[in-house]
C-alpha cells in the first residue's frame, strides 16, 4: 500500500464548476501538506502550502487538512480552463532532517472544458 | 536567467550507456534534490543534498550517483543505464526562507533508454 492515494482521474468538468481533490495518507508523522499544480511537459509549482490540520484559502483554492482522519482535500471554486492540470499532494515529516524530502501522491489530472 | 534549469531537456541513450543530467540552480539554495516521475507512482526521491559535498539517499537511489562540488550544481548520473530508468527527472531546489522546505522545480529533463 502506497503511503500516499490520490485518484489519478481523469477528472473533466465544465467551466465554472467547483472541483474537489482528494488525498489519502498512512504516515501519522506527516504534518506539512502541500498541492502543486503541473502543466504538461514542466516541472510541478506549488499551489497551497499547510502546516498540521485545518483550512487555507488563496482566491479561488481552498486546502483542507484532517490529520484525524489521515485525509486532505484542495477544492477549486469557479474552474477556468487554465486550471486544466495535473494536480499532486505532497507531504513530509517535521523536523530538519525532512527538509524538502516530500512524499507524493500519483497526480489528478484535470480537464476544466469551455 | 534567475532560477533552477536542467540539461538536456530530453535524451535517448542506449542501454549499459553513462548518462549525466545537469541541474543548475542561481537562487543560492542549501537544499538540492532529484526526483523521478513515472505513471502511477508520482515522484519519488532519488538524492538529495543539504548543502555542497553533502548528499543522501532518498526513497528510490539504485543505479544513480549523485555530487555536489558547488552550491549551484547537483549532477545526476546513470553509470550504466536500465530500461527501467527511463522516465522524467525533475530537479528541485528549497531555501531556508519562505513556506519551510517548499520545493521548486526545474522544467524536466526526458529520458528515453532503448
Amino acid at each position: 500500500q502506497k503511503e500516499v492515494e490520490q485518484d489519478p482521474g481523469p477528472l473533466s468538468v465544465p467551466e465554472g464548476a467547483i472541483v474537489s481533490l482528494n488525498c489519502t495518507y498512512s504516515n501519522s508523522a506527516f504534518q506539512y501538506f502541500m498541492w502543486y499544480r503541473q502543466y504538461s511537459r514542466k516541472g510541478p509549482e506549488l499551489l497551497m502550502y499547510t502546516y498540521s490540520s485545518g483550512n487555507k484559502e488563496d482566491g479561488r483554492f481552498t486546502a483542507q487538512v484532517d490529520k484525524s482522519s489521515k485525509y486532505i482535500s484542495l477544492f477549486i471554486r469557479d474552474s477556468q480552463p487554465s486550471d486544466s492540470a495535473t494536480y499532486l499532494c505532497a507531504m513530509r515529516n517535521a523536523g530538519g532532517t525532512s527538509y524538502g524530502k516530500l512524499t507524493f501522491g500519483q497526480g489528478t489530472i484535470l480537464t476544466v472544458h469551455p | 536567467d534567475a532560477g533552477i534549469t536542467q540539461s538536456p531537456r530530453y535524451k535517448i541513450t542506449e542501454t549499459g550507456r553513462q548518462v549525466t543530467l545537469m541541474c543548475h540552480q542561481t537562487w543560492s539554495h542549501s537544499y538540492m534534490f532529484w526526483y523521478r516521475q513515472d505513471l502511477g507512482h508520482g515522484l519519488r526521491l532519488i538524492y538529495y543534498s543539504a548543502a555542497a559535498d553533502i548528499t543522501d539517499k532518498g526513497e528510490v537511489p539504485d543505479g544513480y550517483v549523485v555530487s555536489r562540488s558547488k552550491t549551484e550544481n547537483f549532477p545526476l548520473t546513470l553509470e550504466s543505464a536500465t530500461r527501467s530508468q527511463t522516465s522524467v527527472y525533475f530537479c528541485a531546489s528549497a531555501g531556508q526562507g519562505g513556506n519551510a522546505g517548499e520545493l521548486f522545480f526545474g522544467e524536466g529533463s526526458r529520458l528515453t533508454v532503448l
